[in-house]
């Protein structure tokens, strides 16, 4: 059975702090999702990984994809209130016939 | 483009009652995947359609069903409803089938937040 963990499970910081969130797993992912959920909403596709190694910027949000497609982390720079939500991250199993692993995701609240 | 919208958005039944959820995908999407949310429990898996058929099944008991219809609009029920089954009720639809590739995105809709008293 694939898992991924997230972690931390929660965070709270205050704003202008920077953080880090992990998602890793012992599979081996074709890609690598990060999404965004909000309280009342669905989760929202932040960015997808594909490449070992790959580093994508969104913003003071900097996404990391694990040389060896295992793992994967979010870097947020100076966090800000609006950063405040859920964050989960989901990977693609190698075969394209099973659906995608979840993690549990990470609570962040950025304090004013 | 409009959105994925799940109705209804709010609702509270009684244990053994039954419920049915629709979920309208995005125009032109023919995938539709439904989710159970819990605090703690990340996204849960329940099945996905595609065109009609159903391609892919979780490990939920056969209380929870669905079906697509030729529009690729979707119904999730669940019958002889538990306390359990407590939980946010999310559709994400996508063009393609399956797993994740860079260009198959899931869009999800806010979900449909049910209460079992």
């Amino acid at each position: 059975t694939q898992l991924l963990e997230q972690s931390p499970q929660f965070l709270s910081i205050q704003e202008g702090e920077n953080l880090t969130v992990y998602c890793n797993s012992s599979s081996v992912f074709s890609s690598l999702q990060w999404y965004r959920q909000e309280p009342g909403e669905g989760p929202v596709l932040l960015v997808t990984v594909v490449t070992g190694g790959e580093v994508k910027k969104l913003k003071r949000l900097t996404f990391q994809f694990g040389d060896a497609r295992k793992d994967s982390s979010l870097h947020i720079t100076a966090a800000q209130p609006g950063d405040t939500g859920l964050y989960l991250c989901a990977g693609g199993p190698m075969d394209s016939n099973y659906q995608l692993i979840w993690g549990a995701g990470t609570k962040l609240i950025i304090k004013p | 483009k409009a959105g994925v919208t799940q109705t209804p958005r709010y609702l509270i039944k009684t244990r053994g009652q039954q419920v049915t959820l629709s979920c309208s995908p995005i125009s032109g999407h023919r995938s539709v995947s439904w989710y159970q949310q819990t605090p703690g429990q990340g996204l849960q898996f329940l099945f996905e359609y595609f065109s009609e058929t159903q391609r892919n099944k979780g490990n939920f008991p056969g209380r929870f069903s669905g079906r697509q219809f030729s529009n690729s609009r979707s119904e999730m029920n669940v019958s002889t409803l538990e306390l359990g089954d407590s939980a946010l009720y999310l559709c994400a639809s996508s063009l393609a089938s399956g797993s994740i590739s860079g260009a198959n995105v899931l869009t999800f809709g806010a979900g449909s937040r049910l209460t079992v008293l």
